[in-house]
């Protein structure tokens, strides 16, 4: 079945510096991909979203790439700040009204003073 | 953040209990998703309904029951079959059709007495 991996698992980084979440999925006709932010006891809220039609697509420190070839698709976040600290979810489904949205499993980001 | 809700915030059951799990939006949209979270793992999907009237099994329905008899509502009940509750879910609606992007309720956590 259709299925979504993310790496890593955990990622401290120093603050300031940048951030790099990385996903593969299986299912090719998958062309949508959203992200989502998860703080501690909190909901998942989306923080950016891509469609296949274009590569990247950018959101003052946040940036989502997809290689469709590849069948890959990464968030970047700059400049990281402490508030930066979450869990990250990506994402994958087909743009079908009978399609489920498929989530990775989670990196929870770290961001060290 | 606002216009999806779930109540309680905490919830415990009891041996053999069946416990329900509210779930309302206010949003006008079609689909509504129930997911489960453990601890340090990502969403996975129990039930989910793209209409009134109409739900279907996701992932790790087994255990659980839904109904979906208003637009606005979809409680969410854990059986007694449930040998492992114990989890934080999360509620989430979208519109519907292509439009996919999920918007999450504050969640419930659950726990066995």
């Amino acid at each position: 079945g259709e299925n979504v991996e993310q790496h890593p698992s955990t990622l401290s980084v120093q603050e300031g510096d940048s951030a790099v979440i990385k996903c593969t999925y299986s299912d090719s006709a998958s062309n949508y991909f959203p992200w989502y932010k998860q703080e501690l006891g909190k909901r998942p809220q989306l923080i950016i979203d891509i469609r296949s039609n274009v590569g990247e697509k950018k959101d003052q420190r946040i940036a989502v790439t997809l290689n469709k070839t590849a069948k890959h698709f990464s968030l970047h976040i700059t400049e990281t700040q402490p508030e930066d600290s979450a869990v990250y979810f990506c994402a994958a489904r087909r743009d079908s009204s009978a399609s489920k949205i498929i989530f990775g499993s989670g990196t929870r980001l770290s961001i060290r003073p | 953040d606002g216009g999806i809700t779930q109540s309680p915030k905490y919830l415990f059951r009891k041996e053999g209990q069946n416990v329900t799990l509210s779930c309302e939006q206010n949003l006008n949209h079609d689909a509504m998703y129930w997911y489960r979270q453990d601890p340090g793992q990502g969403l996975r999907l129990i039930y989910y309904s793209q209409i009134v009237n109409d739900f279907q099994k996701g992932d790790i329905a087994e255990g659980y029951s839904v109904s979906r008899e208003k637009k606005e509502s979809f409680p969410l009940t854990v059986t007694s079959a449930q040998k492992n509750p114990t989890a934080f879910y999360l509620c989430a609606s979208s519109i519907g059709g292509l439009q996919e992007t999920q918007y999450f309720g504050p969640g419930t956590r659950l726990l066995v007495l």
